[in-house]
């Protein structure tokens, strides 16, 4: 089955610096590649994803980069805000996906 | 991006009972419902897949007959917790795999904390 890691595990950075966060997988059959923001007790919400036929997508500060050839994918976030504070969850599904692999979580902590 | 509601949101129940949590999509239709288990600080952990109208498929380790999940619409998904116990105590969410304009992901419920006394 696909196996889903993610790096750091935390991240403490100052307000106004860039953020990276790197995940790998497994599993060459997967094409589906999102990114969940959970704020603490609140549910997972999807920020951005992205999907195999493209290498990157940006949304505002947000962007993911996505490399098939070496199996991995990352988040990036310019300009962060102290709101930006919460874990980050990568995942990757295959087409039709019937499940997503979730990494472990990162731990982002934007200090004003 | 597309809703699901979950309830109820928090439940205290005495050990031995059983639990019910419901997962609604509001505004879309979810042929595949996931149900998943988290644990403080940790990641989400897939305890099992639900197709409508047909029998839910479980993780490995995840006891069927302790979780039980019916599928009955495209918009409800239930899972019973039976004969609960306090190393149940977790936090559950619920997600519906929805049609976005590029294609289909997963929205997830707000979740529901158990805590089993």
């Amino acid at each position: 089955g696909e196996n889903v890691e993610q790096h750091p595990s935390t991240l403490s950075v100052q307000e106004g610096d860039s953020a990276v966060i790197k995940c790998t997988y497994s599993d060459s059959a997967s094409n589906y590649f999102p990114w969940y923001k959970q704020e603490l007790g609140k549910r997972p919400q999807l920020i951005i994803d992205i999907r195999s036929n493209v290498g990157e997508k940006k949304d505002q500060r947000i962007a993911v980069t996505l490399n098939k050839t070496a199996k991995h994918f990352s988040l990036h976030i310019t300009e962060t805000q102290p709101e930006d504070s919460a874990v980050y969850f990568c995942a990757a599904g295959d087409s039709g996906y019937s499940t997503l692999t979730f990494g472990k979580g990162t731990m982002l902590l934007v200090s004003p | 991006g597309a809703v699901v509601s979950q309830h109820p949101s928090r439940v205290i129940c005495k050990s031995g009972t059983s639990v019910k949590i419901e997962c609604r999509s509001l505004d879309f239709q979810a042929t595949t419902m996931f149900w998943y288990r988290q644990f403080p600080k940790k990641s989400l952990m897939l305890m099992a897949t639900s197709n409508e109208g047909s029998k839910a498929t479980y993780e490995q380790g995840v006891e069927k007959d302790k979780f039980l999940i019916n599928h009955a619409s495209l918009t409800l998904s239930t899972l019973t917790v039976t004969s609960a116990h306090p190393e149940d105590s977790s936090f559950y969410i619920c997600s519906g795999r929805g049609q976005t304009g590029g294609g289909e992901t997963q929205y997830f419920g707000p979740g529901t904390r158990l805590l089993v006394l």
